[in-house]
């Protein structure tokens, strides 16, 4: 089956990196994205990585292993508005979008 | 207006009534998405068209029925729900499908209270 697994929350400081973690497995690949959602609002394209290695920009990078079917994003200098979902989602053979539930980040000053 | 935009933000409905919800890009994309998010649990692809036409549908219920009248609209009919079906109802679309690398815009949702 196909199956997508992020941690469902993690909390940071403001001002401190946090590394958020996806696994995926699906019926061929063609691409990994991560979308951001703020509470009650629409998810927003954050990353796309289709090749190994790590795509920065900005403050936000994210990096793609395909070998072992794993992805992270990292997001540095943590601002307050970083506070949100993270969504992971694996692009299967079929052009289809698998998503994980999402990790729930909390900032804390 | 800019992007994706879904109406009514809000809706309430008892089990035997006829609703829509109404999604409109103004991207020029090709496809269109409708997506279900419950609590705690990943997006439910419900529904894609590309070019108009019917692509995707897996496997939801008939209670739920679509409708794209033009490149640019989407519809989602609804009647006899159940209150499982309460959820954040989200439109999507992307410049073309079956395409890598193109993201999908998402529009700000319509949550849905079945009572």
């Amino acid at each position: 089956g196909q199956n997508i697994d992020q941690p469902t929350e993690m909390t940071a400081t403001e001002g401190a990196i946090v590394q958020i973690n996806c696994t995926y497995q699906t019926s061929g690949f063609n691409g990994l994205f991560w979308y951001q959602q703020h509470a009650g609002e629409a998810p927003t394209f954050l990353s796309y990585n289709v090749l190994d290695g790590l795509e920065e920009k900005g403050r936000f990078s994210s990096f793609l292993s395909r070998s072992k079917g794993y992805s992270y994003l990292l997001l540095k200098e943590l601002q307050m508005k970083d506070s949100a979902s993270y969504l992971c989602a694996s692009m299967d053979s079929n052009y289809q979008l698998i998503w994980g539930a999402g990790t729930k980040l909390i900032i804390k000053p | 207006e800019t992007g994706v935009t879904q109406t009514p933000r809000h809706l309430v409905m008892g089990m035997t009534n006829k609703k829509s919800l109404k999604c409109e890009q103004h991207l020029g994309h090709n496809a269109m998405y409708w997506y279900k998010q419950s609590a705690k649990k990943p997006l439910e692809l419900m529904f894609v068209y590309s070019l108009e036409e019917r692509v995707e549908n897996n496997s939801v219920p008939s209670r739920f029925s679509p409708e794209c009248p033009n490149s640019s609209h989407l519809f989602l009919h609804l009647h006899t729900l159940q209150p499982e079906d309460s959820a954040l109802y989200l439109c999507a679309s992307s410049q073309d499908f079956q395409r890598g690398g193109h993201e999908q815009f998402f529009g700000p949702g319509t949550r849905l209270t079945v009572l």
